[in-house]
């Protein structure tokens, strides 16, 4: 069982809409948590980091449930240049980040 | 500013070759890290260093790989007799010492070498 996991989509969402998906982790050590995208062939870049009261970045928010260690990502009004991978990335003690294999959104017009 | 380089961005290489991939951190940046993305998964740690010593190598699969760090700075990532299974993207990352103060870890990554195996 990969250490974090995520659904790799596509999610094929309008333009407009709202998108929410998610990523479970097995490491209950972990300590700090974050969401990365990545465009096609390109390398990853920090979206946000996730806190437990939960937190928001524009459209962005995320939200993190340490009891069922699950992530979660919701994006509104979403525009053509959210499509990307989106990575959920976990931190236990060191520096070392975990990746999941990433979710796929694709807005369409 | 400049980000995180790293060369060559191809590297196309015989099995069985040695290869090095080298990676430019950003400047006063004392934290680097090697991670490995194959096709349609997450990037994969292989090594972090803290200035000249690696710090944590427990991602490195095997002793065919081996990273050097010398001067703190530019680091190396040196694969001996290369597989078939080695093709993958090798990313580089750093990371600032204000930024691990705050216990808040972003990396920076570099482009990549996509690294292909005959």
């Amino acid at each position: 069982r990969k250490e974090v996991e995520q659904d790799p989509g596509p999610f094929n969402v309008p333009e407009g809409a709202t998108v929410a998906f998610n990523c479970t982790y097995s490491n209950s050590a972990s300590q700090s948590f974050f969401w990365y995208r990545q465009d096609c062939r390109k390398e990853p870049k920090l979206l946000m980091s996730v806190y437990s009261s939960g937190n928001e970045d524009g459209r962005f928010t995320a939200q993190l449930n340490r009891a069922s260690q699950y992530i979660s990502l919701l994006i509104r009004d979403s525009k053509l240049s959210d499509s990307a991978t989106y990575l959920c990335v976990v931190k236990a003690a060191g520096n070392k980040l975990t990746f999941g294999g990433g979710t796929r959104v694709l807005v369409k017009p | 500013g400049a980000g995180v380089s790293q060369t060559p961005s191809n590297k196309v290489t015989e099995k069985g070759k040695y290869v090095e991939l080298r990676c430019d951190p950003i400047s006063g940046h004392t934290a680097l890290y090697w991670y490995r993305q194959s096709l349609g998964q997450g990037p994969e740690f292989l090594i972090y260093f803290q200035g000249t010593g690696a710090a944590d190598d427990s991602g490195l699969p095997n002793d065919r790989f081996f990273a050097v760090r010398p001067e703190g700075s530019v680091s190396t990532l040196k694969i001996q007799r290369t597989e078939r299974g080695d093709s993958a993207v090798y990313l580089c990352a750093s990371s600032s010492p204000r930024g691990q103060q705050k216990g808040y870890n972003e990396q920076f990554f570099g482009p990549g070498t996509r690294l292909t195996v005959l």
